[in-house]
């Protein structure tokens, strides 16, 4: 079945020491979004992908970056983890940008920070 | 910010129809009305929107009131797979999904 991937789907991670989420799909869609979602609060959006040009959300940390090398793949890195950055991380995609209206979310990544 | 005010929470009988209100008074023309649920430990689900006319699928119903601001979720016989955290979000075309804090739905025994 086409599907929003995400590896792994637990991650701990020491103070400080840089972690990369992935998250892949084969719905070929050209949009890709990363949200965070702390304890008892909604998903929040990071950033997205529409292809390859990157959209920021203007309040999101720089210390969260992406990646995205092809269609199928984007990454999440958190340079410098903080223990205020323990969260879950989802993927999500759609098939153009917003216009879409429907997202398709994978399963999170439970980060820790130790 | 989130444009739609929920419930914090809500609990309903096994078999019985869950009705879950939404209130979004700033509402405009454009906006459409969406609704998504998060199953514990999972990513949030497309459930069913709609812009002024009631919808209908296979989740769910979709009651608009004819002045559009508030908005009603019908499951109509609750499991307790149904059990979950319930979006109402409003979007126009081109803007993020911005999900407020939502209605925590419990389907009881």
């Amino acid at each position: 079945d086409a599907m929003v991937i995400q590896n792994p789907r637990y991650q701990v991670t020491q103070f400080g020491k840089p972690v990369t989420l992935s998250c892949s799909q084969t719905l070929n869609h050209n949009v890709m979004y990363w949200y965070q979602q702390k304890s008892s609060q909604a998903p929040k959006l990071l950033f997205h992908y529409y292809d390859k040009d990157f959209n920021n959300e203007a309040d999101t940390p720089d210390n969260f970056q992406s990646r995205r090398p092809n269609t199928s793949f984007c990454f999440l890195d958190i340079r410098s983890p903080g223990l205020g950055d323990a969260a879950m991380y989802l993927c999500a995609t759609s098939s153009a940008t917003f216009s879409s209206y429907e997202q398709y979310f994978g399963p999170g990544t439970r980060l820790t920070v130790t | 910010d989130a444009k739609t005010t929920q419930p914090t929470s809500m609990d309903c009988a096994e078999g019985r129809a869950a009705n879950l209100p939404c209130n979004h008074s700033t509402i405009s023309g454009n906006e459409y009305v969406y609704w998504y649920r998060q199953i514990h430990s999972q990513g949030p689900q497309y459930i069913i929107h709609g812009l002024k006319n009631n919808e209908t699928n296979e989740m769910a119903s979709l009651i608009i009131t004819e002045d559009r601001k508030s908005s009603t979720l019908i499951l109509p016989h609750a499991t307790l797979r149904d059990t979950a955290v319930y979006y109402c979000i409003v979007r126009i075309y081109g803007q993020n999904f911005v999900f407020g804090p939502g209605t925590r739905l419990s389907v009881l025994p």
